[in-house]
């Protein structure tokens, strides 16, 4: 049974407006969450993470929601651009090395 | 600075051959791990290596053999491949160490097998 579920296989925007990528966890010792991007034929590749002790963590376009009571994540992409066309994937951890993967959301970016 | 590399890019068994499937890594990180993605499962942890030494089995170990030959180098190995094992393979590494310490992985560009 997946602890972490993206539950939109799939995100299309326009070029400029914000994407906003939901995840939800079943797990409550969860404490660590990250966000991974993979591009087609490459390897996924960190993106932002949050702590549980947090319910924001900010980095340039890219900013990551937690709401712990709601078991809910969510990152938003303000403003989207064309690079951004990727997959998405939403990870949470306990003891600091099992990662348990969401699905997936692949995100594309219209000009 | 290569990060983390693997080898092969494709392979095509069939059911019943055996394969190694390579990784290695020159980020001098303690932490390597075997992942396989399929589609809408998002990916799995195979096998895990805390150090050279040591390894762990993760969420679907079944069918795999893993060897940490030293620091940079973490090997998966399909005994008898099935049709069930058809899926995009990933090495990863990390300089995890240990509880408490927030952990960012590093992902090589995967192995795409198919098992006929």
């Amino acid at each position: 049974d997946q602890q972490v579920k993206q539950n939109s296989p799939s995100l299309s925007v326009q070029e400029g407006r914000i994407s906003i990528l939901n995840c939800d966890y079943t797990n409550s010792m969860f404490d660590y969450f990250l966000w991974y991007k993979k591009y087609p034929a490459e390897g996924p590749t960190f993106l932002i993470s949050i702590s549980s002790i947090k319910d924001k963590n900010e980095d340039g376009r890219f900013t990551v929601f937690l709401n712990k009571s709601a078991k809910h994540l969510s990152l938003h992409i303000v403003p989207s651009q064309p690079g951004d066309s990727a997959v998405y994937f939403c990870a949470a951890t306990f003891n600091d090395y099992k990662l348990s993967f969401g699905a997936g959301t692949t995100v594309t970016v219209r000009a | 600075n290569a990060g983390v590399t693997q080898t092969p890019k494709f392979q095509v068994l069939k059911t019943g051959q055996s394969m190694t499937l390579q990784c290695a890594q020159d980020m001098n990180h303690n932490s390597m791990y075997w992942y396989r993605q399929d589609p809408g499962m998002g990916l799995r942890l195979i096998y895990y290596s805390a150090s050279e030494g040591t390894t762990d089995k993760g969420e679907v170990p079944n069918g795999y053999n893993v060897s940490r030959l030293n620091k940079r180098e973490f090997s998966l190995r399909l005994e008898s491949a099935a049709p069930s094992q058809t899926s995009v393979y990933f090495c990863a590494s990390s300089d995890s160490q240990g509880f408490g310490s927030p952990d960012t992985q590093y992902f090589g560009p995967g192995t795409r097998l198919t098992v006929l």
